[in-house]
């Protein structure tokens, strides 16, 4: 129950594309959710969140979709650029109590010039 | 702000020696603190939660008495390795939590540390 499914494994987009991936969890008394950015070499930085009472935020060229009934949520970044190749962690947390976070399995993004 | 560094940065020792690992939190105060372990294109794997002052918490399955967590100020955590063998061999990362912040559940994250064990 514990759990956050993570897909693709691997992306490769175009300069300019949209990447998209996606996250599925299980445990519904996670109420905060976070993307995490990390370069080879590197510990993860965060990317951007959202909590479970907004359907959708935006930061740049990042969004964050999220289907509260569907235990959804996902990460696009529009007009992908090189510099975006790293990998992605999305994550979920419980806000109150232990709060560790519960990450997914994590989506190597490769932005092709 | 929110700054968490490691030190070192990378790290290479003999099969049973003992390694200690820093994480300090540079601009802010921590009230936690976490350890995470990280294999090459794996996720990442949360050893112990530690607070400050008190003992740590470790997840299931990581053993207490070879990765021993101190967190003995709230700028400073060390995870130490003892009698480190080639299977711990890994990338180490750690993380914190801000006292009295807002959002106080947000985790900044260190560099991390690569450890060889030969």
């Amino acid at each position: 129950q514990q759990q956050v499914k993570q897909s693709p494994q691997s992306l490769i987009v175009q300069k300019g594309g949209i990447s998209i991936i996606n996250c599925a969890y299980e445990n519904t008394a996670f109420d905060y959710f976070p993307w995490y950015q990390q370069f080879p070499g590197k510990g993860p930085a965060l990317l951007i969140a959202i909590r479970p009472d907004v359907s959708e935020k935006k930061e740049g060229r990042f969004t964050i979709s999220f289907n509260k009934s569907a235990k959804q949520f996902s990460l696009h970044i529009m007009d992908s650029q090189p510099g975006d190749s790293a990998t992605y962690f999305c994550a979920g947390l419980i806000i109150q109590g232990a709060q560790k976070l519960v990450f997914g399995q994590g989506t190597r993004l490769t932005i092709n010039p | 702000g929110a700054v968490v560094s490691q030190h070192p940065s990378r790290v290479i020792c003999k099969s049973g020696t003992s390694v200690k690992i820093e994480c300090r939190s540079l601009d802010f105060q921590a009230t936690t603190m976490f350890w995470y372990r990280q294999f090459p294109k794996k996720s990442l794997m949360l050893m112990a939660t530690s607070n400050e002052g008190s003992k740590a918490t470790y997840e299931q399955g990581v053993e207490k008495d070879k990765f021993l967590i101190n967190h003995a100020s709230l700028t400073l955590s060390t995870l130490t390795v003892t009698s480190a063998h080639p299977e711990d061999s890994s990338f180490y990362i750690c993380s914190a939590r801000e006292r009295g912040l807002l959002r106080f559940y947000e985790q900044f994250f260190g560099p991390g540390t690569r450890l060889t064990v030969l």
